[in-house]
């Protein structure tokens, strides 16, 4: 079964500054997915970001980036200057290809922004 | 376009009764699936549809069902409501293409009491 685990229940950064959110992964698939979400207080999941397996290249989207180490099972999230938008909870979820059409998601990370 | 839309947005239930929960997926969206959300547990997959046929299901127990119309609409269930039902459940719909991943709706918060 795949599992997801991220290690920082809470993580806190000034506004502006760099913070980097950890996601590891367990699963002896090849070829899948990986996403971080984000749910704001309004409790809408929103999409971040998202990476493909067999991509080496590392996905990016304006201010978030990620470092993905598929040998080490790792999905962290890079948030470059941060704004106080950004505070809510990060989810990493994890997709397989085919077969099983669900996400599996870790516990969540609280990022708070401040001013 | 218009988003996932679940209603209602909140929705307070005494134990033994029943619910019924309603997800409109993105316009083209053919896949719905729906996932439980409480503190203890995180983020819990309960079953996913497609044109109108259960494709997995999460572990749950049977009071827990759903349907997908074939407007790709889909309703969730749930009987004899046990406290621990209590929860926020999250209604996703996708094109079926692992890459691109679910849209979600803000979700049903269900208390009961």
């Amino acid at each position: 079964a795949q599992t997801v685990t991220q290690s920082q229940p809470e993580m806190s950064v000034q506004e502006a500054e760099t913070v980097t959110l950890s996601c590891t992964y367990d699963t002896s698939e090849n070829n899948y997915y990986l996403f971080w979400y984000k749910q704001p207080p309004s409790r809408q999941m929103i999409l971040v970001i998202r990476q493909e397996a067999y991509k080496q290249q590392n996905a990016t989207e304006n201010r978030f980036s990620v470092n993905f180490q598929k040998a080490a099972k790792s999905f962290s999230l890079k948030i470059s200057d941060s704004q106080l938008g950004d505070t809510a909870m990060y989810f990493c979820a994890f997709r397989t290809q085919g077969g099983s059409e669900k996400l599996v998601f870790g516990k969540g990370t609280k990022l708070t922004v401040n001013p | 376009k218009a988003g996932v839309t679940q209603t209602p947005r909140y929705l307070i239930k005494t134990r033994g009764q029943q619910v019924t929960l309603s997800c409109s997926p993105i316009s083209g969206h053919r896949s719905v699936s729906w996932y439980q959300q409480t503190p203890g547990q995180g983020l819990q997959f309960l079953f996913e549809y497609f044109s109108e046929t259960q494709r997995n299901k999460g572990n749950f127990p049977g009071r827990f069902s759903g349907r997908q119309f074939s407007n790709s609409r889909s309703e969730m269930n749930v009987s004899t409501l046990e406290l621990g039902d209590s929860a926020l459940y999250l209604c996703a719909s996708s094109l079926a293409v692992p890459r691109d991943g679910y849209t979600f709706g803000s979700g049903t918060r269900l208390t009961v009491v």
